[in-house]
């Protein structure tokens, strides 16, 4: 079983419309949780961090469950410009101690006109 | 600010052949970590260094792979001798040292990768 496991993609929406991406993890004591973009042939970027209490950032919000040990991520209103790899992202360690990140497959997004 | 530098962007060997990837962090960085992601899978965690120290070098396949972060500052991983499944894309990152005041964030920061395609 792999230790991040993504939605498999990809989801293919017409802009404005919402989309919300799928990720559980393994390991229970994982600490720090993330969403990282990567556009294509590109690195992967850091979209947000996630946080048990759920957090927003304008059109993006992120969700946590670590009972169920599942992760997702909402787009709301999406643009064409949102169109890329969504990697749901893992740390052992916490949000300020750095450590390895442990990557789930990707999901891709592409947003239509 | 320079972001993660890493060279080549692309290289293309021949089974057998020798190959030495570069990364330059951030300045100031203390943390410096390849990942690397093979056609069709995730990206994996290769090994973290701490200024020149291994960290962590769990993810390292075999010992065709040596890292090495003289100085604390650039890092090198060679691969000898590169094998067919070595190909893919090799990503460093490096983020700021371990935030002791208890909070905030230490972001990963990624270099573009070099794409090593070995035939």
């Amino acid at each position: 079983r792999k230790e991040v496991e993504q939605d498999p993609g990809p989801f293919n929406v017409p802009e404005g419309a919402t989309v919300a991406f799928n990720c559980t993890y393994s390991n229970s004591a994982s600490q720090s949780f993330f969403w990282y973009r990567q556009d294509c042939r590109k690195e992967p970027k850091l979209l947000m961090s996630v946080y048990s209490s759920g957090n927003e950032d304008g059109r993006f919000t992120a969700q946590l469950n670590r009972a169920s040990q599942y992760i997702s991520l909402l787009i709301r209103d999406s643009k064409l410009s949102d169109s890329a790899t969504y990697l749901c992202v893992v740390n052992p360690l916490l949000y300020n101690q750095g450590g390895k990140l442990i990557f789930g497959q990707g999901t891709e997004l592409s947003v239509k006109p | 600010e320079a972001g993660v530098t890493q060279f080549p962007s692309h290289s293309v060997i021949e089974k057998g052949q020798t190959v030495t990837l570069r990364c330059d962090p951030i300045s100031g960085h203390d943390n410096l970590y390849w990942y690397r992601r093979v056609m069709g899978k995730e990206i994996k965690f290769l090994l973290h260094f701490v200024k020149e120290s291994k960290q962590d070098e769990s993810g390292m396949p075999n010992n065709r792979f040596l890292a090495e972060r003289t100085g604390g500052t650039y890092s090198t991983l060679k691969v000898q001798p590169a094998e067919l499944e070595d190909s893919g894309v090799y990503f460093c990152a490096s983020s700021q040292a371990y935030n002791t005041q208890g909070g905030g964030l230490t972001e990963a920061f990624f270099g573009q990768g070099t794409r090593l395609t070995v035939v």
